[in-house]
């Protein structure tokens, strides 16, 4: 089955410094790789996603990159602040006959002030 | 646009008893999935439903069951309970059948005593 690994399992960035986050996922059929943002006492939000057929995307602050060969996609986040103090999860959904999505274990980000 | 909305918010339940979550997708959104978050175990895959049919499904016993009523609204049904099912259970909707760009609630917190 699909086995996604994610690191580091928590981080400490002073605000304003680069904080990235990197999953691995064993599954080829793989094409699509969304990070979440979850929040204490909040279900993870969607923060952003790419997909197979594109290497890198940008949202404001925050960019996710993929590299099929390697199987390994990452999150960057730049000019960190507080508000992004979270905890980040990476998935890596199969697609074909049978759909599953596999969760990375998270990684816990904390800005400090 | 109102987000996805489940209920209750807490459950506190005693063993061998059986409890049913609710979950209200995103308006327009005809894609219902359900996942179980442990400490442990991390964010865990349970169903999929769209269309009112099962689409998918997790490595869960047969304790686990859903349904998806023709307004895209959403029950999980959890019999027998055990104390690890002590979770959170989170709902996310999407537009279309898949994993893909998925939207979360809040979760229902249960706890079983």
């Amino acid at each position: 089955g699909e086995n996604v690994e994610q690191h580091p399992s928590t981080l400490s960035v002073q605000e304003g410094d680069s904080a990235v986050i990197k999953c691995t996922y064993s599954d080829s059929a793989s094409n699509y790789f969304p990070w979440y943002k979850q929040e204490l006492g909040k279900g993870p939000q969607l923060i952003i996603d790419i997909r197979s057929n594109v290497g890198e995307k940008k949202d404001q602050r925050i960019a996710v990159t993929l590299n099929k060969t390697a199987k390994h996609f990452s999150l960057h986040i730049t000019e960190t602040q507080p508000e992004d103090s979270a905890v980040y999860f990476c998935a890596a959904p199969r697609s074909g006959g049978y759909q599953k999505v596999t969760f990375g274990t998270g990684t816990k980000l904390q800005v400090i002030p | 646009k109102a987000g996805v909305t489940q209920t209750p918010r807490y459950l506190i339940k005693t063993r061998g008893q059986q409890v049913t979550l609710s979950c209200s997708p995103i308006s327009g959104h005809r894609s219902v999935s359900w996942y179980q978050q442990t400490p442990g175990q991390g964010l865990q895959f349970l169903f999929e439903y769209f269309s009112e049919t099962q689409r998918n499904k997790g490595n869960f016993p047969g304790r686990f069951s859903g349904r998806q009523f023709s307004n895209s609204r959403s029950e999980m049904n959890v019999s027998t309970l055990e104390l690890g099912d002590s979770a959170l259970y989170l709902c996310a909707s999407s537009l279309e059948a898949g994993l893909d760009e998925q939207y979360f609630g809040p979760g229902t917190r249960l706890t079983v005593t």
